[in-house]
């Protein structure tokens, strides 16, 4: 059971925009930020978004994050068959002392 | 530019020690503010973040595998060493290794960037 929640799955068709959210509780979303990775099928993670909302360069302006109290959220618009990964989100945790993930959403673009 | 590499062995027996290596280049391990963490993905299963070294040798650990654990750094091959005791079959999983930006401060701050490509280490006799 991850600390972080997020839908076990998500899709849409090509063009669409799509939100994927995650919530979490006062010791982790609720204190701190959250950051999102990205991981293509076989690939390793890769960075997304990081401090909520922040794009790292060579991540499209298509990815944008949110986050409002405990819950927050990653919105692709424009999508593209390439989008089609699991998405992990992330954040510190002060009760565990540690860094804590969702548990991924399969993002599948029909 | 920063890059990462795990290695390890492919498979280990129940209750043995598993000993992995994250080979950095483009920076030195013992550069200030250069801290590397230690995940693992079990198959089709999520991210669970393990163990973090900083560059003046602080250690962190997950607190639920702590008893289990132990991060080094190895400075004169630049890399750092993460080994696992008595490992189970449940411990089968790819491990990552990952540079963490903005370390030293808040860890809510924190991110993991760059990630190495990951190494699967599976568990049975």
């Amino acid at each position: 059971q991850s600390v972080l929640t997020q839908p076990p799955s998500a899709s849409g068709t090509p063009g669409q925009r799509v939100t994927i959210s995650c919530s979490g509780g006062s010791t982790n979303l609720g204190t701190t930020y959250v950051y999102w990775y990205q991981q293509l099928p076989g690939m390793a993670p890769k960075l997304l978004i990081y401090r909520n909302s922040q794009r790292p360069s060579g991540v499209p302006d298509r990815f944008s994050g949110s986050k409002s109290g405990t819950a927050a959220s990653l919105a692709i618009s424009g999508l593209r068959s390439e989008d089609e990964a699991e998405y992990y989100c992330a954040s510190w945790d002060d009760s565990l002392s540690g860094w804590v993930f969702g548990g991924g959403t399969k993002l599948t673009v029909l | 530019q920063v890059t990462l590499r795990e290695s390890g062995p492919a498979l280990v027996k129940p209750t043995q020690t598993l000993t992995l290596t994250c080979a950095v280049s483009g920076s030195s391990v013992s550069t200030a503010r250069m801290c590397v963490s230690w995940f693992r993905q079990p198959p089709g299963k999520a991210l669970e973040w393990l163990a973090r070294i900083d560059w003046d040798d602080d250690k962190y650990y997950n607190k639920s595998l702590e008893t289990r654990l132990t991060i080094s750094k190895d400075t004169s091959k630049n890399q750092v060493v993460l080994r696992m005791t008595n490992m189970d079959p449940v411990d089968t999983a790819t491990y990552y290794c990952a540079q963490i930006q903005s370390c030293g401060g808040d860890e809510g701050l924190s991110w993991f960037d760059p990630w190495g490509q990951g190494t699967l280490v599976t568990v049975s006799s």
